[in-house]
């Protein structure tokens, strides 16, 4: 079945530092990969999608690139702000929503 | 105009009892689910429904039992409720497969004491 195994945290940056978080999967055939964000007292958010490879999501100044060579779906942006402060959750897409353990960000000001 | 809402958002609780937990979406999905997440923010997939047919059932004590009225609702009783149930249980919905992600609701946590 499918996994994912992404960078464990917790993760603290000031204000516009860049930001990267690793994300690898493991699956067969080509799983829609997905980043959510999950703030302090809430539900999950997703924040982007790729369904194939060399696809780019993008959402409020983070990317991530679906990179099949490397089975790879790091998720980046170039300058944190504090209100980015939260779990981040890399997921694949099998018969079920498979998560990684969650990546805790911290951005100070 | 919430997508996914689940009740209560809290629910506190001793041990042995029954509870329940109500899901509904209203995105015209066909497909719903519930997660757990544990102390340490891990999600686990428990049990997920198409069209109010069990489709994914995971390793759950059988004292866990999902129930669909129709392809809008999902709803989770626990019988018997022990300590290790304390946790942020969470409501998805998806169309069909989930190519397109997942919409979540924003929790129960349940505490037993």
């Amino acid at each position: 079945g499918n996994s994912v195994t992404q960078m464990e945290g917790p993760v603290t940056l000031s204000e516009e530092a860049f930001l990267t978080i690793n994300c690898t999967y493991t699956a067969t055939g080509y799983p829609s990969l997905f980043w959510y964000v999950q703030y302090p007292g809430e539900g999950l958010q997703l924040l982007l999608k790729a369904t194939k490879a060399d696809d780019k999501g993008s959402n409020k100044g983070f990317e991530a690139t679906y990179r099949k060579e490397t089975t790879s779906f790091h998720l980046e942006k170039g300058s944190v702000q504090v209100s980015d402060s939260a779990v981040y959750f890399c997921a694949s897409q099998g018969y079920k929503l498979s998560f990684g353990a969650g990546t805790t960000v911290t951005v100070r000001a | 105009d919430t997508a996914v809402s689940q009740t209560p958002k809290y629910l506190v609780t001793q041990m042995g009892n029954d509870k329940s937990i109500k899901c509904e979406q209203n995105l015209g999905h066909d497909t719903m689910y519930w997660y757990k997440q544990d102390s340490k923010k891990f999600l686990k997939i428990m049990f997920s429904y198409n069209n109010k047919e069990l489709i994914i059932n995971e390793t759950v004590p059988n004292r866990f039992s999902p129930k669909s009225p129709d392809k809008a609702h999902l709803n989770l009783h626990i019988n018997s409720l022990e300590l290790g149930d304390s946790a942020v249980y969470f409501c998805a919905s998806s169309q069909v497969k989930g190519q397109y992600g997942y919409t979540f609701g924003s929790g129960t946590r349940l505490t037993v004491v």
